[in-house]
């Protein structure tokens, strides 16, 4: 199975702060890689999918990059809603494993 | 959009099995695949396997292998997660999602675009 680490696995930021998580894979998975938002209590929803594709309806303060095994996520002007976990996926090859998670919260 | 609907929460005694209701309001069909992911209390997010159901074909994580079947109904536009021999750790909230397939720079991504607000699957004895 595909590895997938993320980090850090908890950040503290503020209100219009820029953050970036990472997702490493643990073998190559070209731009096969998905980003998830997950808030308190409810599903996850797509941000980013194919590693840099912004999903429709999504802000554009959220951004991908990367490719083969290392990744980003980064939102560039940190809002309110934005204080939940956040989830890294691989859809190269099943199983389709998760990173564990970042949960951003408000420091 | 499409939306989906999961079946209510669910106490079941360990040894027993359960299963998990998905019911899309459009053609279930049109999507390229039904996705299980669980969550336990506390964790990250489980992908569990997932259903074409066009095609009825159904891939698992290795972990749950002999344990799970996913199943989809074209007439109700449900899709099915039954898991058997339930024990503690399977305690956790059960989630369905419908896939979306997308071509760009010339490669076919897929990833799970709406999802069901989750079930919750409780064992204890």
């Amino acid at each position: 199975d595909i590895q997938m680490t993320q980090s850090p696995s908890s950040l503290s930021a503020s209100v219009g702060d820029r953050v970036t998580i990472t997702c490493r894979a643990s073998q190559t998975i070209s731009s096969y890689l998905n980003w998830y938002q997950q808030r308190p209590g409810e599903a996850p929803r797509v941000l980013i999918y194919g590693a840099t594709n912004l999903q429709n309806g999504v802000p554009s303060r959220f951004s991908g990059s990367g490719s083969g095994t290392d990744f980003t996520l980064t939102i560039s002007s940190l809002q309110p809603e934005d204080f939940a976990a956040y989830f890294c996926q691989q859809s190269f090859t099943a199983p389709y494993t998760f990173g564990q998670g970042t949960k951003l919260d408000i420091k | 959009q499409v939306q989906l609907v999961q079946s209510g929460a669910e106490v079941k005694k360990p040894g027993s099995s359960v299963k998990v209701s998905c019911k899309s309001s459009g053609d279930i069909f049109r999507s390229y695949a039904i996705s299980w992911v669980r969550q336990a209390p506390g964790q990250g997010l489980e992908w569990m396997g997932r259903i074409i159901p066009i095609l009825g074909t159904a891939s698992y994580a290795q972990n749950l292998q002999g344990r799970v079947t996913m199943t989809a109904d074209k007439s109700t536009s449900t899709a099915y997660m039954e898991l058997r021999s339930l024990r503690s750790e399977d305690t956790a909230v059960y989630y369905c999602a419908s896939e979306s397939g997308i071509v760009a720079a010339a490669s076919f991504y897929y990833y799970m675009d709406v999802w069901g607000k989750g079930t919750t699957v409780i064992v204890s004895s």
